[in-house]
């Protein structure tokens, strides 16, 4: 079946750092991948995107990156501000045709931010 | 302004009693979905719905029912044979193009 591995946390940062938030899947076929961010409290919320190969989602300075070959969608941002403080999601979703497609997620990492 | 809207934000629930988690949409999305999610731990399928009058058990749905009797509506029950019932629960919707969409969230509490 279907899984996505992140790596484990908790992850602190100062302000201004470079961030690197691994995430790797196993799946059949060709699956979209997706960051969701979860602030304290609140559901989640859609930070970006890619629905094949080779393609870069980016949004509010996050970017990621499908890559098929090493079957990756690692998040980087390149300055963390305290306001990125959160729980990040990587996920994938199954892409059956003619189907609303069923998201399977990592177990999230908790981001905090030093000012 | 569209979106999906759960209620309560809190609920709590004695033993041996069953509660209904509210889930609206005004996004006009045909499928919708309830996770539950437990520190520590990723989201987990419960239940989801592709379209009206129809809806399939997800990975965990042992203890919960739903319905789909509306296109904006998903109410989630919670009943008495879900013996670890604590965690907050997320309702989400999708146009079929992979994407989701999340509600706010309801915490239940066991008192």
């Amino acid at each position: 079946g279907n899984s996505v591995t992140q790596m484990e946390g908790p992850v602190t940062l100062s302000e201004e750092a470079f961030l690197t938030i691994n995430c790797t899947y196993t799946a059949t076929g060709y699956p979209s991948l997706f960051w969701y961010v979860q602030y304290p409290g609140e559901g989640l919320q859609l930070l970006l995107k890619a629905t094949k190969a080779d393609d870069k989602g980016s949004n509010k300075g996050f970017e990621a990156t499908y890559r098929k070959e090493t079957t990756s969608f690692h998040l980087e941002k390149g300055s963390v501000q305290v306001s990125d403080s959160a729980v990040y999601f990587c996920a994938l979703s199954d892409n059956y045709t003619g189907a609303n497609s069923k998201l399977t997620f990592g177990k999230g990492i908790t981001l905090s931010v030093r000012p | 302004d569209g979106g999906i809207t759960q209620s309560p934000k809190y609920l709590f629930r004695k033993e041996g009693q069953n509660v209904t988690l509210s889930c609206e949409q005004n996004l006009n999305h045909d499928a919708m979905y309830w996770y539950r999610q437990d520190p520590g731990q990723g989201l987990r399928l419960i239940y989801y719905s592709q379209i009206v009058n129809d809806f399939q058990k997800g990975d965990i749905a042992e203890g919960y029912s739903v319905s789909r009797e509306k296109k904006e509506s998903f109410p989630l029950t919670v009943t008495s044979a879900q013996k670890n019932p604590t965690a907050f629960y997320l309702c989400a919707s999708s146009t079929g193009q992979g994407t989701q969409y999340f509600g706010p969230g309801t915490r239940l509490l066991v008192l």
